[in-house]
């Protein structure tokens, strides 16, 4: 079945740098790869998605692009906020599958 | 539009004793899914239903019972609790109607089990 890995955190930032947070994948096919964030206290909610490779998901600022020939699904955003502190989960759902697998989550911590 | 609810939000238990955690959708969405949330493992999947009048085990069924009320409603139960059982556990619902892999899933806000 698929798989996904993603780097472990904390990832601890000071406001307004860089992210970058790691995300592979292995999976028969061609899958759908997600990025869902949970904010402290609350449920998963949908951040972004692709669904073919080269695509591109967007949302907030953040990015990833649908990596075929490195099975990859990176998160980014160029300048973090506070507001962004949060644990994020990558995901890859294949074809025939409704029920996502989910990589075991990356906290992410911004400081002023 | 509510989305998903959960309830309760908090819950405490003694070894062996039962509940019931409710979920409900009013997205109209032909699946339902639960999972269970424990530190450095992620979101492990307990049950879920494809459709109504279907459930099927996930990754981690043993210990639980579910039952799909209805379109809407997707209950969890729980009936004998063991400290193990001590996680966060979150409905979600997805759509479930167009092409497989590209559907997106809806959380619930959790609930907070303690079992001592």
């Amino acid at each position: 079945g698929d798989s996904v890995t993603q780097m472990e955190g904390p990832v601890t930032l000071s406001e307004e740098a860089f992210l970058t947070i790691n995300c592979t994948y292995t999976a028969t096919g061609y899958p759908s790869l997600f990025w869902y964030v949970q904010y402290p206290g609350e449920g998963l909610q949908l951040l972004l998605k692709a669904t073919k490779a080269d695509d591109k998901g967007s949302n907030k600022g953040f990015e990833a692009t649908y990596r075929k020939e490195t099975t990859s699904f990176h998160l980014e955003k160029g300048s973090v906020q506070v507001s962004d502190s949060a644990v994020y989960f990558c995901a890859s759902a294949s074809g025939g599958s409704y029920i996502p697998t989910f990589g075991r989550g990356t906290s992410l911590i911004v400081h002023p | 539009n509510a989305g998903v609810t959960q309830t309760p939000k908090f819950q405490v238990l003694k070894t062996g004793q039962s509940m019931t955690l409710q979920c409900a959708q009013d997205m109209n969405h032909n699946s339902m899914y639960w999972y269970r949330q424990d530190p450095g493992m992620g979101l492990r999947l307990i049950y879920y239903s494809a459709s109504e009048g279907t459930t099927d085990k996930g990754e981690v069924p043993n210990g639980y019972n579910v039952s799909r009320l209805n379109k809407r409603e997707f209950s969890l139960r729980l009936e004998s609790a063991a400290p193990s059982q001590t996680s966060v556990y979150f409905c979600a619902s997805s759509e479930a109607r167009g092409l497989a892999g590209t559907d997106t899933q809806y959380f619930g806000p959790g609930t907070r089990l303690t079992v001592l």
